[in-house]
């Protein structure tokens, strides 16, 4: 079946617009992920996604980035105010299930610029 | 704090050559340990992972892994490279009945033919 789909691929914008990422995950998949990957960095999360559970939201570098996931499927992440330095490459991720090892299926990201 | 750290960030091999990347973890629990690829212009897709039982796990493409726990480590392996195994590495660790999954920074393996 499909992957998870990430839109759009570019996205290129001026300091202090609001930009918002789209994430359509896996059929199926309850939990879902969003990573940021900085040039030279690792993966760093973001945010969690569980079925109905509240979001665990602890990795969100500032006010300014929210997330919501509708019907349990798509997710948005929303970056208001951008500033350069939240130039990268924003990656979804999800799951089967919860906290019991499967594997994450990645998108294939939404690569930010802020000019 | 949890962290994964992959020793090598630029490795250079021509085609035939050994291939190890190490990655080491500081944990204390019991961990999932995983290894990413990202082939470029390619989305991460998993290469091989470790849950539980014999510590060598075998992936795609003739990569394989050996956990060794006493040393929080998960080095990835392969006899043979080939010029299409050029890609960025990740390692990825997720300590068992959590969510949470902490990546290194990543090795970019050149292979030249």
């Amino acid at each position: 079946g499909a992957g998870v789909s990430q839109s759009p691929s570019n996205k290129v914008t001026e300091k202090g617009k609001d930009v918002e990422l789209r994430c359509d995950p896996i059929s199926g998949h309850t939990a879902l992920y969003w990573y940021r990957q900085s040039l030279g960095q690792g993966l760093e999360f973001l945010i969690y996604f569980q079925g109905n559970s509240a979001p665990d939201k602890s990795g969100l570098p500032s006010d300014r980035f929210s997330a919501e996931r509708t019907g349990g499927s798509v997710s948005t992440l929303t970056i208001q105010r951008t500033q350069q330095e939240d130039s990268a490459v924003y990656l979804c991720a999800s799951i089967r299930s919860g906290p019991s090892g499967e594997t994450q299926y990645f998108g294939p990201g939404t690569r930010l610029l802020v000019l | 704090a949890q962290s994964v750290s992959q020793h090598n960030h630029h490795v250079i091999l021509s085609e035939a050559a050994s291939l190890e990347l190490g990655c080491n973890y500081s944990y204390g629990g019991t961990v999932n340990l995983f290894w990413y690829v990202q082939y470029p212009g390619q989305h991460l897709q998993l290469l091989l992972k470790y849950f539980s039982g014999d510590p060598l796990v075998k992936g795609i493409k003739g990569f394989e892994a050996e956990f060794i726990k006493s040393k929080f480590s998960f080095n990835l392996r392969k006899p043979s490279v080939q010029w299409s195994d050029t890609a960025e590495y990740f390692c990825a660790v997720n300590p068992t009945g959590t969510y949470k999954y902490i990546f290194g920074t990543g090795t970019r393996l050149k292979v030249l033919a």
